[in-house]
């Protein structure tokens, strides 16, 4: 079945710094590749997602590509914010199986 | 709009007690999925339903676990004789249309279910 690898964290970063938190997936088809981001004391919220090879997902200034040929769907953010702490996860989900596949989450904790 | 609400948001019991866990999906939304999360790790999927058929329950643990949603739109989880390893936050999302992954997931706060 589908699974996701993602950058074991916690991640401690300066506000204004560059973000990067790695994701890659097996899966057999062709799946749809998601970031959710949960905020302390929240519910699981979709932060962007990507379709298809080498479309880019982008919400709040963070970024994620599509890349078939490394099997990968990368987060990143050029400037973090101290509001941007959270934990987020990475998922995929198949065509024609509308269940989720999660990684097990990064922590990031962005300090003023 | 309300969101997914899922009741009660924290449920304690004593080993071999039977639980139910709500869940009051965005209204109109076909698709309910609930989803374990073990501390520390990201949610694993549990089961669906396409209105009130349940399509896929492969992610059950256990015939302990039994999931229903009789009218297509409130579910209920039900864990019966409940073991320490139950303990985990229970996660439902619902989504407006079936067969379209592209859909997001709206998701709950989640039960916390503890296990004494």
């Amino acid at each position: 079945g589908n699974s996701v690898t993602q950058m074991e964290g916690p991640v401690t970063l300066s506000e204004e710094a560059f973000l990067t938190i790695n994701c890659t997936y097996t899966a057999t088809g062709y799946p749809s590749l998601f970031w959710y981001v949960q905020y302390p004391g929240e519910g699981l919220q979709l932060l962007l997602k990507a379709t298809k090879a080498d479309d880019k997902g982008s919400n709040k200034g963070f970024e994620a590509t599509y890349r078939k040929e490394t099997t990968s769907f990368h987060l990143e953010k050029g400037s973090v914010q101290v509001s941007d702490s959270a934990v987020y996860f990475c998922a995929n989900g198949d065509i024609g199986s509308e269940k989720l596949v999660f990684g097990k989450g990064t922590k990031l904790t962005v300090n003023p | 709009g309300a969101g997914v609400s899922q009741s009660p948001r924290y449920k304690v019991a004593k080993r071999g007690q039977d639980v139910a866990l709500r869940c009051d999906p965005i209204s109109g939304h076909v698709s309910l999925f609930w989803y374990q999360q073990a501390l520390g790790q990201g949610p694993e999927f549990l089961t669906y339903f396409q209105n009130e058929a349940q399509l896929d329950k492969s992610g059950l643990p256990s015939d302990r676990f039994f999931a229903e949603r009789p009218e297509g739109s409130v579910s209920t989880l039900k864990i019966q004789r409940t073991q320490q390893e139950d303990s985990a936050v229970y996660l439902c999302a619902s989504s407006p249309w079936t067969g379209d992954i592209n859909q997001p997931q709206h998701f709950g706060d989640g039960t916390r279910l503890s296990i004494l």
